[in-house]
């Protein structure tokens, strides 16, 4: 079946880096963009950026300009979300999602990675 | 930016229709999606393009959008309905926006 499946929880100091991985199965992996959403604890949904799978092109976030960095590896099947310069306000679920590409919406999502920024 | 402003609550008995409604800047022109998404969950897609459902999702879910508003309409509410929703657009200008989310309560 389509799933994407993220890599596990992460504490970090802050200043520090973090790299999250999400790997998709079960539909081609470059026919598709994955964006990546994180959501603070009790808060709403927060878009940070999108990278295409076909060609590595990418949008972030003008707030994580600078910060954020999206890749792929098509080899794997793998999209990577690494953020930079960690702040306590960074500490949050981050969720990969797959763009359907017609109507611009997520229709599968990962499973979320909690990410702690503590010193 | 392009802001989408939703109620932070919306409470139904169940067995009535529940009423979730997103508002922005001629909202009417862009495509509106809707997402349900449950406590310890990955969000779920449950609207897209304004009004369409995705395989899977009950018909009880239905939207609409014009003017100012998009609405997400659920009838005949479960005591399983009871989550976050949250509305999104994209636009070229702006990406993709989430709305800050409204917490439907079954009584």
């Amino acid at each position: 079946q389509v799933q994407l499946v993220q890599s596990g929880a992460e504490v970090k100091k802050p200043g520090a880096s973090v790299k999250v991985s999400c790997k998709a199965s079960g539909y081609t992996f470059t026919s598709y963009g994955i964006s990546w959403v994180r959501q603070a604890p009790g808060q709403g949904l927060e878009w940070m950026g999108w990278i295409s799978a076909y060609n590595g092109n990418t949008n972030y976030a003008q707030k994580l300009q600078g910060r954020v960095t999206m890749t792929t590896d098509t080899s794997t099947s793998t999209a990577y979300m690494e953020l930079r310069s960690l702040r306590s306000d960074d500490t949050a679920v981050y969720y990969c999602a797959r763009v359907w590409g017609g109507p611009n919406a997520f229709d599968i999502w990962g499973q979320g990675t909690m990410v702690t920024v503590s010193s | 930016s392009y802001v989408l402003t939703q109620p932070p609550s919306v409470s139904v008995a169940p067995g009535q229709t529940a009423r979730i409604t997103c508002g922005g800047n001629n909202i009417g022109s862009k495509s509106v999606h809707w997402y349900q998404q449950k406590p310890g969950q990955a969000p779920v897609l449950v609207v897209y393009d304004d009004s369409d459902r995705p395989s899977g999702i009950p018909e009880r879910f239905s939207g609409s959008n014009s003017g100012n508003t998009a609405t997400l309409t659920i009838s005949r509410v479960e005591a399983g309905d009871e989550a976050d929703y949250y509305c999104q657009v994209w636009d070229s200008s702006t990406d993709w926006v989430f709305g800050g989310g409204t917490k439907l309560t079954v009584l």
